[in-house]
């Protein structure tokens, strides 16, 4: 069965980094999202991207995050400069039909 | 918002009980779906439910949706040990929109 992948499954790094996350999304998909989860609270949404560009974004989604799909499989999240408050799982999500596919996510630890 | 909000926040039951889980929203939706997260992994789609329908049936799930109270419920029969998780209720817009989730549900099903 087809499967949202994600890497890397961890990631520590020191605030004030740069980090990507990455996403490789169901093929033939041509919605992908962005969530985040603070550990045991909901998930919240952060971006959309369609049709190589960003469709909808959340508060959240500010001007250290980016979003780029560089070579049509891969979908990738920047955080410019990481703050102790973006430690979290962050999940990548695909979708051709209503239902969502999950990535496992990335947990990311700024310290 | 249109965030669904799910109560009870946890839920502990025997084997074999039956969990109810509930869920509210606030603003028009296209359809609403529920998923469920095991401790620290991602999220897996369990089941959908359109505006237009009151009642869905997937093996041992059960929903329900009233629009006219902007609710929804989750029932899962019959209930075992491996149902232990997270279940998270998320709005949909009108299909492909960004998914909301709710702050989810933690079932223990003890054996």
């Amino acid at each position: 069965e087809p499967e949202v992948t994600q890497t890397p499954s961890h990631q520590v790094t020191q605030m004030g980094q740069e980090v990507i996350l990455r996403c490789v999304p169901i093929s033939n998909h041509l919605y992908f999202y962005w969530y985040r989860q603070i550990l045991g609270q909901k998930v919240e949404f952060l971006v959309s991207f369609y049709n190589n560009e960003i469709s909808e974004k959340s508060e959240i989604f500010d001007d250290q995050f980016s979003v780029e799909r560089p070579d049509g499989s891969n979908f990738t999240l920047k955080i410019r400069s990481t703050k102790l408050e973006d430690s979290a799982m962050y999940f990548c999500a695909s979708r051709d039909r209503p239902e969502a596919f999950f990535g496992q996510g990335t947990r990311l630890t700024v310290v | 918002s249109q965030q669904g909000e799910e109560d009870p926040q946890a839920l502990s039951i025997q084997e074999g009980e039956n969990a109810t889980m509930n869920c509210s929203y606030k603003t028009s939706i296209n359809n609403l779906q529920w998923y469920r997260q095991n401790s620290g992994r991602g999220l897996v789609h369990l089941i959908l439910i359109r505006s237009n329908e009151r009642e869905k049936h997937s093996g041992r799930l059960r929903v329900t949706l009233d629009t006219s109270k902007k609710s929804s419920s989750l029932l899962i029969t019959a209930s075992r040990a491996a149902d232990t998780a997270s279940y998270f209720c998320a709005t949909d817009r009108r299909g492909n929109t960004p998914l909301v989730f709710g702050k989810g549900t933690r079932l223990s099903v003890i054996a």
